[in-house]
């Protein structure tokens, strides 16, 4: 199947810097990506969809200027939380689809832990 | 809204046979797709069912009815390893996945 790569798989960071977190298809070219966070126990929630060349769409109650996304080719799409906070603390997954395929195929996922 | 409604845990013995239903109420359907996920990992595709009907994979089965809005997934000899938490997820007409609540599923020896 296809892999898409994600890094960093873990990050500590302090309350009001910003972290990056990429996400790369490593064997297929992905148009749209998709970003979820996962709080412990929970489900995953979509957070925005990452459109190569243009602007994401975000899902309601998402600060987009608080988790910028840039998919600025077909292999990457990153997202940056800015000015973190210690409620942003959480596992955030990409996934992506080959060619708008049924089958998702998802990132590692990173465990953001801001204190 | 969109809802997809799950059993929150499951509990069965190795060998056994366990069943986790799904039902889902979306804007838009294009299939419904069945997730593993290990504790601290990243979920891992086991199935999708666009049209009607039982799909067989291995020890894993899952089945739709698009008139009911609903979907199980069957997992057959059940193992040790197969104790993660199972997600069944919904692609709407945007291409999106809205994913379920999660069924924790626990085997015992």
């Amino acid at each position: 199947g296809a892999v898409v790569s994600q890094h960093p798989s873990w990050v500590i960071c302090k309350s009001g810097t910003s972290v990056k977190i990429e996400c790369r298809s490593l064997d297929f070219q992905a148009t749209t990506m998709f970003w979820y966070r996962q709080f412990p126990k929970q489900s995953l929630m979509l957070m925005a969809t990452s459109n190569e060349g243009s602007k994401a769409t975000y899902e309601q109650g998402v600060e987009k200027d608080k988790f910028l996304i840039n998919h600025a080719s077909l292999t990457l799409s990153t997202l940056t939380v800015t000015s973190a906070h210690p409620e942003d603390s959480s596992f955030y997954i990409c996934s992506a689809s080959d060619d708008g395929g049924t089958e998702a195929f998802f990132g590692q996922g990173t465990r953001l832990t801001v204190v | 809204g969109q809802s997809l409604e799950q059993p929150s845990e499951v509990t069965a013995v190795e060998g056994a046979i366990v069943q986790i239903n799904c039902t889902y109420q979306t804007s838009g359907f294009y299939g419904l797709s069945w997730y593993q996920q290990h504790d601290g990992g990243a979920p891992t595709f086991l199935s999708y069912n666009a049209l009607d009907g039982l799909e067989e994979t291995g020890r894993f089965s899952s089945f739709l009815s698009r008139s009911d809005s609903y979907g199980y997934l069957l997992l057959q000899e059940l193992q040790m390893k197969d104790s993660a938490s199972y997600f069944c997820a919904v692609m709407d007409s945007s291409y999106k996945l809205i994913f379920g609540s999660g069924t924790r599923l626990l085997v015992r020896p």
